[in-house]
């Protein structure tokens, strides 16, 4: 039982190169859920997909875009990479919907290192 | 939006030293978690409490819902050398509608020197 698991671990891109982050979680969980950890801001919400077919932006999303390809798998797309989307991005996903009286925790993979200059 | 003060940002302690940290918000939440990020690798779940007033432990660690349900407290006691990481709170509202609101706080590093 693998949990939440992200691909790739480290990424150097230049600037205005594409890439998509994979995400893929075996826990049968519904809903789905892209961060981003930089220095002295926490972590901050880019996308998610409170269900398979559903996505809806974060506090973050510009720049991004997601694909929720199936249950288990949640794609976020850099379509033309700047280095201020140098960071470390982290896949979390949750059993519930994220919807009124969810109080199912986030899982959270390991994380992509992306350094883009 | 939402925002957590978390603090201290960080601890420098000795071994074998209790650790306190809270985070406090101007609104309301239904749900605080607490996770320990270790270096290199994603948060991890610590404990979860549900109910204001709620006091839960897990091993040397307990956590409390206020009950004001805008702060949230974390208590590590006799501190090792492998509870170094980074502990983040996250409170949740629920909304109304379909929008999901999980804020985080900035986190606290800490360090213990064995």
């Amino acid at each position: 039982n693998a949990g939440v698991t992200q691909t790739p671990k480290f990424q150097v891109l230049k600037t205005g190169q594409s890439m998509t982050l994979q995400c893929a979680q075996d826990m049968n969980h519904n809903s789905m859920y892209w961060y981003r950890q930089d220095p002295g801001m926490g972590l901050r919400l880019i996308y998610y997909s409170a269900s398979e077919g559903t996505t809806d932006k974060g506090e973050v999303p510009n720049g991004y875009n997601v694909s929720r390809l199936n249950k288990r798998e949640f794609s976020l797309r850099l379509e033309s990479a700047a280095p201020s989307q140098t960071s470390v991005y982290f896949c979390a996903s949750r059993l519930g919907t994220g919807r009124v009286l969810d109080n199912s925790p986030l899982h959270f993979g390991n994380g992509t290192r992306l350094t883009v200059t | 939006g939402q925002q957590l003060n978390q603090s201290p940002q960080s601890m420098f302690i000795q071994e074998g030293e209790d650790v306190s940290m809270n985070c406090t918000s101007s609104s309301i939440f239904n749900t605080w978690l607490w996770y320990k990020q270790d270096p290199g690798e994603g948060p991890v779940l610590l404990i979860a409490l549900y109910k204001a007033g709620e006091l839960t432990s897990n091993g040397r660690l307990t956590a409390q819902f206020g009950i004001t349900r805008k702060d949230s407290f974390l208590n590590i006691s006799a501190s090792i050398p492998s509870d170094v990481g980074i502990y983040f709170c996250a409170g949740q509202i629920n909304s109304g509608g379909s929008n999901y609101k999980l804020t985080f706080g900035k986190g606290t590093l800490l360090t213990v020197n064995p």
